[in-house]
């Protein structure tokens, strides 16, 4: 029934770990994405992902590195943690309209990330 | 550049009185879109309205209802008669209209209900 589902919920880990968050839509989207929350509620855009295609890659550390192994799957891949990296990560999806834009994302329920 | 500013950062009301977030965007697009999400203490976000530039009329849905004004460039949000799950931090967001697909988010503001 879960529209955007994400794993974990919660990730708590040691510095230098390199760990993973899964994202996985059954809305039919074609694309996804990663945004970031960070502690003062502020949300940004990290990576898009169109049928499999990068098309959006924000001013976003080499340690983060999204995979996307099919329309419905988007992955986030961290390397190297580092404190500043704790925040809660959010997956979304939609439609790609034409014209490029404007569809509305719906998210999944975020990742809670705690490096210590 | 896209930009979003919700110039309130707390709102704290009592039960049942009317509530006003604002909600003020930039963009040089003549196309674009506008949303509003709601982020309850259990930390989901959930959507709530999208809008086109193109679609002036105000829209009503329960106790909420938006505010859609070009010429302020703004998209206020009204919740009529608030109740206590009515608290969470609520964002205003905006993406452009070609090739534009990130949402550009505002900072939030965040309500609180008091029984």
């Amino acid at each position: 029934d879960t529209a955007v589902s994400q794993t974990p919920k919660y990730l708590v880990t040691q510095m230098g770990n390199d760990k993973s968050i899964k994202c996985e839509q059954n809305l039919g989207h074609d694309t996804m994405y990663w945004y970031k929350q960070d502690s003062k509620k502020f949300l940004k855009i990290m990576f898009s992902y169109n049928n499999k295609e990068l098309i959006i890659n924000e001013t976003v550390p080499n340690r983060f590195s999204p995979k996307s192994p099919d329309k419905a799957h988007l992955n986030l891949h961290i390397n190297s943690l580092e404190l500043g990296d704790s925040a809660v990560y959010f997956c979304a999806s939609s439609h790609l309209t034409t014209g490029g834009s404007g569809d509305t994302q719906y998210f999944g329920p975020g990742t809670r990330l705690t490096v210590l | 550049a896209q930009k979003v500013t919700q110039a309130q950062t707390e709102i704290s009301v009592v039960e049942k009185e009317d509530v006003t977030l604002d909600c003020v965007y930039e963009t040089r697009d003549t196309t674009y879109y506008l949303f509003w999400y709601k982020q309850p203490p259990s930390g989901e976000l959930v959507f709530l309205i999208r809008r086109n530039s193109f679609d002036e009329q105000n829209e009503i849905s329960g106790r909420y209802s938006w505010n859609f004004q070009k010429s302020t460039s703004s998209f206020n949000f009204t919740i009529t008669a608030s109740q206590v799950v009515d608290s969470a931090v609520y964002f205003c967001a905006l993406t452009g209209g070609s090739n534009d697909y990130k949402l550009s988010f505002g900072a939030g503001t965040t309500v609180t209900v008091r029984a």
